[in-house]
């Protein structure tokens, strides 16, 4: 079965540091790649998607790469704050089908001051 | 203001009572969604629909039922829950299932389930 793997499975780093979060995935034939964060007891928020001719994307202080060719995807987070404390998750859809996507199990990123 | 809405936003009930989840959007989208959510597990699919009377199951379906009778809504109904139904719940929607735009899917805010 398709697998989207991340890690680490959580982290902690002191405000203002930066850090990333690593996805990898198996999901073939590829179609896209999301990044959401979800906040505790909220639902996910999509922060980017990426396609399969797409190397990085930005919005704001989040920055996605990926390369398709190792099946790999990475968020940074730069300057963090107190907010971003939260879990990410990586979703990857697959090309065909259109109800297959798969969730990674998030990484847990808490801030402190 | 576009959204999901889910309720109860937290539900403790005995094994074998029936109940239902309630999901809402008002986006008029196509696309609606169940998940559930455990601890060290990403999102697994529990059902989804693509339209009006159209659902199907996802990875997860056993012990659980929706409808689509019209497109707002999408409730989960738990026949006769089991402890081991306890988890915490989403519903999502999207325009259409590959949701290119960059919104990408829409969540509620979830329901904590606890079966006893």
């Amino acid at each position: 079965k398709n697998q989207v793997e991340q890690s680490p499975q959580s982290l902690i780093i002191l405000e203002g540091k930066n850090c990333t979060l690593q996805c990898n995935y198996t999901v073939s034939p590829f179609s896209n790649l999301r990044w959401y964060k979800q906040d505790t007891g909220r639902g996910p928020v999509s922060l980017t998607i990426m396609t399969f001719s797409e190397n990085t994307k930005s919005n704001g202080r989040y920055t996605a790469t990926l390369d398709a060719d190792t099946k790999q995807s990475s968020l940074h987070i730069t300057a963090s704050q107190l907010s971003d404390s939260a879990s990410y998750i990586c979703v990857v859809s697959d090309l065909y089908n259109n109800n297959d996507m798969r969730f990674g199990a998030g990484t847990r990123l808490t801030v402190k001051p | 203001e576009a959204q999901v809405t889910q309720n109860p936003r937290y539900l403790i009930t005995v094994t074998g009572k029936k109940l239902t989840v309630t999901c809402s959007q008002n986006m008029n989208h196509e696309y609606m969604s169940w998940y559930r959510q455990d601890p060290g597990l990403g999102l697994r699919q529990i059902y989804y629909s693509m339209n009006v009377e159209v659902t199907d199951k996802g990875d997860v379906p056993e012990g659980y039922k929706v409808s689509r009778k019209e497109k707002r809504n999408f409730p989960l109904i738990l026949e006769s829950p089991s402890p081991n139904q306890t988890s915490l719940y989403f519903c999502a929607s999207s325009p259409t299932p590959r949701s290119w735009g960059t919104q990408g899917y829409t969540f509620g805010s979830g329901t904590r389930l606890t079966v006893v």
